[in-house]
């Protein structure tokens, strides 16, 4: 089956855009996070989504945003980017409402400049 | 609070064994894992423990949890060149299972 797909793999925006990353989780999984990694602060956690709602938000500025489709599939938003926004974006699927085992996709290579 | 931690960089030979260790703080922690990120790649889940588990073993991988210290570490037994690659210690709880927090990784180098 299918893995975690996650659109585009890399992204070059300027500063104070906005961008919206997609990830579709595999078939059947409803619960769904993304983290953020970058080389400073590591993998940190951003939102976790489970039936179109979000369970838990990480300790990042409103400009993060995100939202869970009827499709399970998820989509999250920065707006007014800023240069330290620049990171791997990696999305995560589970098989419930979360379990054992989470299954990440490739990322979101996001570059601001 | 939630914070794990482990050290930033481990070196061995090939074919010796590796021990990656880490603490984390959340004693209400139900899943412990650990994870393996190659160069360009995203996070692949090499194996989880549950809480109420000392030990579990998977092929060249051996997982100890010391609950009462809140120390969890893996084992790789005959460390190859493959095996190069950042290693991350991560907790959830069953409240929130999908709500993974990673420690800063391990880098791991394997030497001739």
């Amino acid at each position: 089956k299918a893995g975690v797909t996650q659109t585009p793999r890399y992204l070059i925006k300027t500063r104070g855009q906005q961008v919206t990353l997609s990830c579709s989780p595999i078939s059947g999984h409803r619960s769904v996070s993304w983290y953020q990694q970058t080389p400073g602060q590591g993998l940190q956690f951003l939102f976790e989504y489970f039936s179109e709602t979000q369970r838990n938000k990480g300790n990042f500025p409103g400009r993060f945003s995100g939202r869970q489709f009827s499709n399970s599939r998820s989509e999250m938003n920065v707006s007014t980017l800023e240069l330290g926004d620049s990171a791997l974006y990696l999305c995560a699927s589970f098989t419930d409402r979360g379990g054992t085992e989470a299954f990440f996709g490739q990322g979101t290579r996001l570059t601001v400049v | 609070g939630e914070d794990v931690e482990q050290s930033l960089f481990l070196s061995v030979r090939e074919g010796d064994s590796s021990v990656i260790n880490c603490t984390y703080t959340d004693s209400s922690s139900t899943y412990l894992y650990w994870y393996k990120q190659e160069p360009g790649a995203g996070l692949q889940l090499l194996t989880y423990i549950f809480s109420n588990m000392d030990m579990k073993q998977d092929q060249r991988l051996t997982v100890l949890l010391n609950k009462k210290d809140k120390h969890l570490s893996l084992r790789i037994a005959d460390t190859q060149t493959g095996d190069s690659a950042i290693y991350f210690c991560a907790e959830s709880v069953y409240s929130s299972a999908s709500k993974i927090i990673f420690g800063s990784g391990t880098r791991l180098s394997i030497r001739p």
